[in-house]
């Protein structure tokens, strides 16, 4: 069965700080991994994925994620903290032949972001 | 942009009742699921559906919980006799399609499901 632990349920940062939330997986294969962003009542945002090539990844509001498997990890971070990047963060993963699509989620981690 | 949709978005019902929590996918996709967080606990998978059948379902995904796609654009969970610890955040999602490449789930806002 897969796991993911989210090291860290709230994180602060200064506006500006680098941003850095970490993220490992259990997983007998190397899945695909993912983060997503929540804002304030809203539903869950895919920032960025995991699948093959690459090992860093590039996502949508500076955000990147590098996988690294010889540490079983899929840490984010963002080199500079806006006040708009407080939200959380949920890491998950998806086995790689996974017929349902099955998303399994960390428990999150909240930002907040201090002017 | 196309969104996922969710009704309500708060719903309050008594232990034992039924519930049915609504949900209007992004209209070209085909695969539909539903996600749920206790408060405080980590979002955990419930079920995807796929061509009027349930591809696959967790553990918690009991007797208890059936879903239908009524028509061509509803997604519905239905909880037959809910109980205390029913009560948490129901996530919608829906994907173009699934298998072997990981394509995006979009996910709704929500439904917070109290139950007293």
């Amino acid at each position: 069965a897969q796991s993911v632990t989210q090291l860290g349920s709230h994180v602060s940062v200064s506006e500006g700080a680098l941003v850095l939330l970490r993220c490992n997986y259990s997983s007998s294969v190397p899945p695909y991994l993912f983060w997503y962003v929540q804002y304030p009542n809203q539903g869950l945002q895919l920032l960025l994925k995991y699948t093959t090539g690459a090992t860093l990844v590039k996502g949508i509001n500076g955000f990147e994620a590098e996988f690294k498997k010889s540490e079983t990890s899929f840490h984010l971070t963002k080199p500079s903290a806006h006040m708009s990047d407080a939200a959380e963060y949920f890491c998950a993963v998806r086995a790689v032949k996974a017929a349902g699509n099955k998303l399994t989620f960390g428990g999150g981690t909240r930002v907040l972001v201090k002017p | 942009e196309p969104e996922v949709t969710q009704t309500p978005s708060h719903q309050v019902t008594q232990m034992g009742q039924e519930v049915i929590l609504r949900c209007v996918p992004i209209s070209n996709h085909l695969y539909f699921y539903w996600y749920r967080q206790i408060l405080g606990q980590k979002v955990e998978f419930l079920v995807s559906f796929y061509n009027n059948e349930i591809s696959e379902k967790s553990e918690i995904f009991d007797d208890q919980f059936s879903v239908e796609r009524p028509d061509g654009s509803n997604f519905t969970l239905k909880i037959r006799s809910t109980k205390l610890e029913d009560s948490a955040m129901y996530f919608c999602a829906s994907s173009e399609q699934a298998g072997s490449s990981p394509y995006e789930q979009y996910f709704g806002p929500g439904t917070r499901l109290t139950v007293t």
